[in-house]
């Protein structure tokens, strides 16, 4: 069975400049959740999609967006691009919204960089 | 004061030693246990996941929990050089929302 797959592996963008990372779910897993890891913060939770709907939003500014389509990719945009939004960028899937019996399998990430 | 603490190491140990790796937290809410590793430039892989207390263990990977303690560990036997990584707790609770622990990077030398 196929991991979750992301799309780019890498990224570098210019401030100001808006940016769409994908993520594909193992194949049966409906549930998709975005996080931002960096080496000061760690993982930080952005969101998390169930069924096309928002379940779970994080603390983060509404520059950071999400979608979930009906085949369950998910897309994240982050717009007007600041230089702190260097980050990897992880997307993580499971069967259901639920973590009973279901925890999250991750894919390697979006290294994006900011200049 | 984090929901998760989590020692960030580095913790330097000879191959075949036992690995000892511990989170505390603070909120009780929590149900859901997980404890996972990550390679440098790779995503963190699922290790272990438990949603009670007490033991669990896969080959070389014992988790343990404690809710009365609000305390849980990841022992590692025999640790290989190949165990090299940063090794990140991660628990839930009613929310589903993910909360992970900062990380702690093992080195495991020859």
């Amino acid at each position: 069975k196929a991991g979750v797959t992301q799309t780019p592996r890498y990224l570098i963008k210019t401030r100001g400049q808006q940016v769409t990372l994908s993520c594909s779910p193992i194949s049966g897993h409906r549930s998709v959740s975005w996080y931002q890891q960096t080496p000061g913060q760690g993982l930080q939770f952005l969101f998390e999609y169930f069924s096309e709907t928002q379940r779970n939003k994080g603390n983060f500014p509404g520059r950071f967006s999400g979608r979930q389509f009906s085949n369950s990719r998910s897309e994240m945009n982050v717009s007007t691009l600041e230089l702190g939004d260097s980050a990897l960028y992880l997307c993580a899937s499971r069967v259901g919204p639920s973590s009973y019996n279901s925890p999250l399998h991750f894919g390697n990430g979006t290294r994006l960089t900011v200049t | 004061q984090k929901e998760v603490e989590q020692d960030p190491g580095p913790l330097s140990v000879p191959e075949g030693a036992i690995v000892s790796l511990n989170c505390t937290y603070s909120n009780s809410a929590f149900q859901y246990f997980m404890w996972y590793r990550q390679y440098s430039r790779k995503g963190p892989e699922l290790l272990m996941y438990t949603y009670s207390s007490g033991n669990k263990e896969d080959g070389r990977f014992t988790a343990q929990v404690d809710k009365s303690s609000k305390y849980i560990s990841l022992f590692i036997r025999d640790s290989q050089p190949s165990d090299s990584a940063t090794y990140l707790c991660a628990m839930s609770g009613s929310t589903d929302k993910l909360i992970f622990g900062t990380g702690t990077r093992l080195q495991v030398f020859p």
